[in-house]
């Protein structure tokens, strides 16, 4: 069983539509919870980082973590054509894990205009 | 743009061939990741340094090594090639230890494998 599991899509929706993304982990000890989007043929950059349970507001997007559950979510509202990416989760420990930053697979999100 | 430079951009090889991926990072990050991403594996974690010392391990395969220079640039080097290890790869970097996950990607290496 991967540790991180992100459903790989990919995820088609209408500009304007609220876009869900979404994970799930098996490792009790991540603590820190980020979200990267990955424009094709570039590399990954941070788009939301958490820390523990909560949520988080970003304009459009806000990230939400439920560690009682082992889940974690993005939300995109009022998604945009420029939102079509891979957006990858990703989640380490902090320093009691010795620094594996580990990622899910990434969901391939395309905004219809 | 992050800062990171990855080079090359592009490297087409032969399987049983050796091949060094270089990794600038951006000015003062003492962290070095190195990541392989390929479509059915997604961001698999190698290997990170820290300020010249190795700190953690991932899934990095005997015939890979990796290093991080006095100058704080890194080499990962891969040998004994394989068509399987046909991939993007990705060195990110952070000014510290890095272990909250906010870093900073290259915009990788494309290696091909004939």
């Amino acid at each position: 069983q991967k540790e991180v599991e992100q459903d790989p899509g990919p995820l088609s929706v209408p500009e304007g539509a609220i876009v869900s993304l979404n994970c799930t982990y098996s490792n009790s000890a991540f603590q820190y919870f980020m979200w990267y989007r990955q424009y094709s043929r570039k590399g990954p950059e941070l788009l939301m980082y958490t820390y523990s349970s909560g949520n988080k507001e970003d304009g459009r997007f806000t990230a939400q973590v439920d560690k009682s559950s082992k889940y974690i979510s993005l939300f995109i509202r009022d998604s945009q054509p420029s939102d079509s990416a891979t957006y990858l989760c990703a989640m380490s420990g902090g320093y009691s894990s010795a620094s594996k930053i580990i990622f899910g697979s990434g969901t391939r999100l395309s905004i219809r205009p | 743009d992050s800062g990171v430079t990855q080079t090359p951009k592009h490297l087409i090889t032969a399987t049983g061939q050796r091949v060094t991926l270089r990794c600038s990072p951006r000015s003062g990050d003492l962290s070095v990741y190195w990541y392989q991403q390929s479509l059915d594996q997604g961001l698999q974690f190698l290997i990170q340094y820290y300020n010249g010392e190795e700190r953690a391990k991932g899934n990095i395969l005997e015939r890979f090594s990796a290093q991080q220079f006095p100058d704080l640039h890194s080499e990962l080097n891969l040998s004994s090639l394989e068509l399987g290890d046909s991939a993007l790869y990705f060195c990110a970097t952070h000014p510290g230890l890095a272990d909250t996950g906010e870093l900073f990607f290259g915009e990788g290496s494309r290696l091909t494998v004939l």
